[in-house]
């Protein structure tokens, strides 16, 4: 079946420090991979996406991703976080086959940002 | 563009009651899904709907739960005989599904139930 792994529940960085955030997926094949950020109370925003192409894809908010297959990953960078990062940050898996279209999350990982 | 929303952003009702929560997706998006999202924990796929049709219904989603969507717009979701459970953030999104679509859902702010 179809998973996503976020194996840190919890990030916390300095400010103007770099980030990565993991993300480990299981799926028969190409996946669409997405990442989302989700400030407290709120609804999910994207970030970024990932279909086919080129394996380093840029996103809003000065993050990027990732896709290595050999490692079924799709981890988050960004080089310098500010205060307004702190959120939680979600990724999917999309499936590809058939009609289905609904996303597989992870469980999340918070991010935390000290001054 | 004025993204999805949802109403009401906040419900609490007591066990046992009923609940609907509207979905309005994003206009000239053909595809919406309803998501549930507990504690600590990621959105959780219940159900979606291409137009006025729903292809896919999760085993999340037990009798109590049912989901419409008369005109390919809006949506709502019905919980009869709500349970301490069902206290979640439901999470309504939308996509556009077509050639040459990208395929990225687009979330609203959600519906906070709390079932008390």
């Amino acid at each position: 079946a179809q998973s996503v792994t976020q194996p840190d529940i919890h990030i916390t960085v300095s400010e103007g420090a770099s980030l990565e955030l993991r993300c480990n997926y299981s799926y028969g094949a190409t996946p669409y991979l997405f990442w989302y950020v989700q400030s407290p109370g709120q609804g999910l925003q994207l970030l970024l996406k990932y279909f086919s192409g080129d394996t380093l894809v840029q996103g809003i908010k000065g993050f990027e991703a990732e896709f290595k297959r050999s490692q079924s990953s799709f981890n988050l960078r960004k080089p310098s976080v500010h205060w307004s990062d702190a959120a939680e940050y979600f990724c999917a898996v999309g499936r590809v086959r058939g009609s289905q279209g609904n996303l597989i999350f992870g469980k999340g990982t918070k991010l935390s940002v000290k001054p | 563009d004025t993204g999805v929303s949802q109403n009401p952003r906040h419900k609490i009702t007591k066990r046992g009651q009923n609940v609907t929560f509207r979905c309005d997706p994003i206009s000239e998006h053909n595809r919406l899904y309803w998501y549930r999202q507990t504690l600590g924990q990621g959105p959780e796929f219940l159900t979606y709907f291409q137009n006025e049709a729903q292809l896919e219904k999760s085993r999340l989603l037990s009798d109590r739960f049912s989901a419409e969507r008369p005109k390919g717009s809006f949506s709502t979701l019905e919980i009869q005989r709500t349970e301490q459970g069902d206290s979640a953030m439901y999470l309504c999104a939308s996509s556009l599904r077509g050639e040459g679509s990208s395929y990225e859902q687009y979330f609203g702010p959600g519906t906070r139930l709390t079932v008390t």
